[in-house]
């Protein structure tokens, strides 16, 4: 079935530090949006994207459908972006698929 | 602005009882979602449903029933819990065929505990 492959499963950052999300998508999904787990477990929408690239602040996200993939990019890293995020893609229908989320840790 | 309701936002069951959770959505999307997340896992798509009266299966349908009567509200009804099945099930929304605008919305959550 329609898979995504989300890495790193864990990531640990030092405060000002950036890194990296990759979410790998076994078939051509037609739009990707990413979330963060906040710490009341609600899934928090950070970007919907069908093509191309969305920033806002310090994550910038991309995805290509033809090269099947999708990131998140954080940059200068605070403590308060110490959660667990999730991609999740939609395919050629109405069904939208998980990654298995990264849990990202920041630390002073 | 719209919100997704779920009832209830804690649910506690006995092996092999029959459970309904429910959801609602005052967005007027035409698309619903019922996904469960175990413990340090992703989500897993169980039911969703296009529009009104209409259900497909997701990844992990099996010992699920789902119902969309109303186009606001979307039910999922567990047919024998299992100890196994305890989770948090998220009931989500969006709007359909605006591939440029599907942004996927989510309630709070209805928590399982099996007994």
């Amino acid at each position: 079935g329609d898979q995504v492959e989300q890495s790193p499963s864990a990531l640990s950052l030092h405060e000002g530090t950036g890194s990296a999300l990759r979410c790998n998508f076994t078939t051509t999904m037609r739009a990707v949006q990413w979330f963060r787990k906040n710490s009341r477990g609600s899934l928090i929408n950070l970007f919907y994207l069908a093509s191309g690239t969305k920033e806002n602040g310090r994550l910038k996200s991309a995805f290509d459908s033809k090269e099947r993939y999708s990131t998140l990019h954080i940059r200068d890293a605070q403590l308060e972006d110490s959660g667990t995020y999730f991609c999740a893609a939609r395919t050629g229908g109405y069904k939208v698929v998980f990654g298995s989320g990264t849990r990202l840790l920041v630390s002073p | 602005g719209g919100i997704i309701t779920q009832t209830p936002k804690f649910l506690i069951g006995q092996e092999g009882q029959k459970l309904t959770l429910k959801c609602q959505q005052n967005f007027n999307h035409d698309t619903m979602y019922w996904y469960r997340q175990d413990s340090g896992k992703g989500l897993r798509l169980i039911y969703y449903s296009i529009t009104e009266n209409d259900l497909q299966k997701g990844d992990l349908s099996e010992g699920y029933d789902a119902s969309r009567e109303k186009k606001s509200s979307f039910s999922l009804t567990v047919t024998s819990a299992q100890k196994n099945e305890m989770a948090v099930f998220l009931c989500a929304s969006s709007i359909a065929g605006a591939p440029s605008a599907e942004t996927l919305y989510f309630g709070s959550g209805t928590r399982l505990t099996v007994l």
